[in-house]
């Protein structure tokens, strides 16, 4: 398994400001997820980073407001930008870790609550 | 567009109950199928998962899914609920073809009362 440790756990920003998530693997691995659960919803995927590459983003989502970085096999961070009381969510970084007989889970952090005012 | 269909959004038991969740998903490809659990507070854990083989799997703390490909479902079940089953619980699918990306239902928030 993979353990995964976000930071921060929670945050109250103010609107227009950004901030940054940080998430930490404690194995390496080669994509890493940023999803975001909005009060009352499922999980929505953000965007996939791989490290040495721009990561790739689901639609409706874009680099500018949600800028990712993947310096390394083990460690991601993204950024909220321009925040406004809309991206109040939680946000979840996730690694795909493959198991015996190739099967690939996903593992979870504990996630980071934003609240925008 | 593919998706992932949860049909409770809130489910409410009493101890000693039975339990089953719907899922239902629109893919017509090969897919791998998974329930995940977040308890209040904590981070989203895997339940039971289903690769291929057996339809029916077995997870952690007594709780099982049944993968029937014909009706695109993978319905949760557990015989006997208890107060710390207390938790949502989300139905996520993986669509064939290598990439890792998780299609994730709405969730069931269950709540169980001793």
């Amino acid at each position: 398994s993979a353990v995964i440790s976000q930071k921060p756990s929670r945050d109250i920003c103010q609107r227009g400001t950004s901030l940054t998530i940080q998430c930490q693997v404690d194995s390496q691995v080669t994509m890493m997820f940023w999803y975001r659960q909005q009060p009352g919803q499922s999980l929505t995927l953000i965007a996939t980073a791989n490290q040495g590459s721009e990561a790739t983003y689901e639609s409706g989502f874009v680099i500018d407001k949600f800028p990712i970085s993947r310096p390394n096999l083990t460690f991601s961070t993204l950024t909220v930008s321009n925040m406004s009381p809309e991206d109040s969510s939680i946000y979840l970084c996730s690694v795909a870790a493959t198991r015996s007989r190739g099967n690939t889970e996903a593992f979870f952090g504990q996630g980071t609550r934003l609240t925008v005012v | 567009a593919q998706s992932v269909s949860q049909h409770n959004h809130h489910v409410i038991l009493s101890e000693a109950a039975s339990l089953e969740l719907g899922c239902n998903y629109s893919y017509g490809g090969t897919v791998n199928l998974f329930w995940y659990v977040q308890y209040p507070g904590q981070h989203l854990q895997l339940l039971l998962k289903y690769f291929s083989g057996d339809p029916l799997v077995k997870g952690i703390k007594g709780f099982e899914a049944e993968f029937i490909k014909s009706k695109f479902s993978f319905n949760l079940r557990k015989p006997s609920v208890q107060w710390s089953d207390t938790a949502e619980y989300f139905c996520a699918v993986r669509l064939s073809g290598g990439y890792n990306k998780l299609i994730f239902g709405a969730g069931t928030r269950l709540a169980v009362h001793p």
